[in-house]
């Protein structure tokens, strides 16, 4: 069970877009639906943003979008703004009832 | 509102045992599947283990597996980890988290949705 692959860190400045990619094997993130993303502020619990590859949950901004390629799947940010500054989560099921998730990535908006 | 509270964390030898509980409210709890993820201080998230809807399925990371046991009790609407031979490498901030939709909503495979609620976390810490 090795950790799924995501860039240590990305940046932006406002209003632009961002990709954050996860690269997993054909035994995850390649062969299963569920992956997910999560938003995870300093001292505060993970929130949801992406399920099922490509899907939003209710509340969450329509500048955050998903998609996936084999066995990577990307988190897009559009139309960058301050408060997106985060470090975000890649998850995928593994199989076996287990789960991973990606070693995260740290946005910072310049 | 639903809400996940995690309780148990604390400072620990290396090789004791503890406990983590995990108290829901606001949902139907035997409707999902459960979930512990850890995130050691300054670090990522880790998956630890689930529990499916009834405890019928549980999956451990290999790094707890042997160690950690997960089980539930509906009735009361609480989680369990009961963690033995802790080990230094064990002290995280423990989260419970549920799976995003339940059997009613056809998902009742562990591990094959997202995670939507979390708790606020409880500290373990493993030190002599």
């Amino acid at each position: 069970q090795s950790a799924l692959t995501q860039p240590a860190s990305v940046s932006g400045s406002p209003g632009q877009s961002i990709t954050i990619s996860c690269t997993g094997t054909s035994s995850d993130v390649g062969a299963y639906k569920p992956v997910s993303w999560y938003q995870q502020n300093p001292g505060k619990a993970p929130k949801l943003v992406i399920y099922e590859v490509t899907k939003r949950p209710s509340g969450v901004s329509n500048r955050f979008s998903g998609s996936k390629s084999g066995n990577t799947a990307s988190l897009t940010i559009s139309g960058l703004q301050a408060e997106d500054e985060a470090d975000y989560y890649c998850c995928s099921y593994a199989g076996s009832n287990t789960v991973l998730f990606g070693g995260g990535t740290k946005l910072t908006v310049l | 509102e639903v809400q996940l509270v995690e309780s148990g964390g604390n400072l620990v030898q290396p090789g004791r045992s503890l406990r983590l509980s995990c108290a829901a409210s606001g949902l139907t709890f035997d409707d999902y599947a459960m979930h512990w993820v850890r995130q050691a201080p300054g670090k990522g998230l880790e998956w630890v283990s689930g529990i499916s809807w009834n405890g019928g399925d549980l999956g451990y990371a290999d790094s707890v597996r042997g160690r950690f046991t997960i089980s539930r009790d509906n009735a009361r609407n609480s989680l369990y980890l009961q963690m033995d031979g802790l080990k230094t490498e064990d002290t995280a901030f423990y989260y419970c988290t549920k799976q995003y939709r339940g059997i009613r909503s056809g998902y009742s495979h562990l591990g094959l949705d997202a995670f939507d609620i979390w708790g606020q976390g409880t500290l373990v810490t493993v030190s002599s």
